[in-house]
């Protein structure tokens, strides 16, 4: 059971806009910024956003992150096949004093 | 560019010790303030396990507290992961990483999978 809730599953057509949810709490999204990971089969998570909207290099602009008090969402405007992957959110957590994570959104495009 | 390589057994029998190494490459395991590590059950989501400071401080997730350590090796510029006492449920792919803040984490090594079993 992880401590930040993600929809298991979302899809779309090439060049909709689809966004992924992740609900927290207070010790979490409610007083940090969410991160968001990337990650293809048999391979590492990769860091999408951090930090209000921050793209790590190479990161294309069509990913964009909101927020709104426990809540976090990850945008993917212009689905292309390539984003079919499964994405994590994460957030620093005080009650943990450590990152929980989400149980992460497996991304289809149709 | 800094680069992970986490390494060690792939079985491990219950009730055993899980040991893991994850090797700096590229820069120094002292340049950076934390380096950790996370867990991912087959076809799961990511937990994390825990954090050490270079110099040598850590933090653990409670739920795996009383079962870890881990620990920096400067002269090797590596890091370990220990995992006593484990049981199927430990079963995982394992990830050491690099965070730069909070909970962002650039840098990965590629994983190195865990099974306990008998």
């Amino acid at each position: 059971q992880s401590v930040l809730t993600q929809p298991p599953s979302a899809s779309g057509t090439p060049g909709q806009r689809v966004t992924i949810s992740c609900s927290g709490s207070s010790s979490n999204i409610g007083k940090y910024t969410a991160n968001w990971y990337q990650q293809f089969p048999g391979t590492a998570p990769k860091l999408l956003i951090y930090s209000n909207n921050q793209r790590p290099s190479g990161v294309p602009d069509r990913f964009s992150v909101s927020k709104s008090g426990t809540s976090a969402s990850l945008a993917i405007s212009g689905l292309q096949s390539e984003d079919e992957a499964d994405y994590y959110c994460a957030a620093w957590d005080d009650s943990l004093n450590g990152p929980v994570f989400g149980g992460g959104t497996k991304l289809t495009v149709l | 560019q800094v680069q992970l390589q986490e390494s060690g057994p792939g079985l491990v029998k219950p009730s055993g010790t899980l040991s893991l190494t994850c090797a700096v490459s590229g820069g120094s395991i002292s340049s950076n303030n934390w380096w950790i590590w996370v867990r991912q059950p087959p076809g799961k989501g990511l937990e994390w396990i825990g954090e050490i400071y270079h110099s040598g401080t850590t933090n653990y997730n409670p739920s795996l507290k009383s079962r870890v350590t881990i620990s920096v090796d400067k002269s090797k510029n590596q890091m370990s992961l220990k995992l006593t006492s484990v049981t199927a449920a430990d079963t995982a792919v394992y990830y050491c990483a690099r965070p730069f803040a909070g909970a962002a984490f650039d840098i990965w090594g590629q994983g190195t999978m865990v099974t306990v079993s008998s």
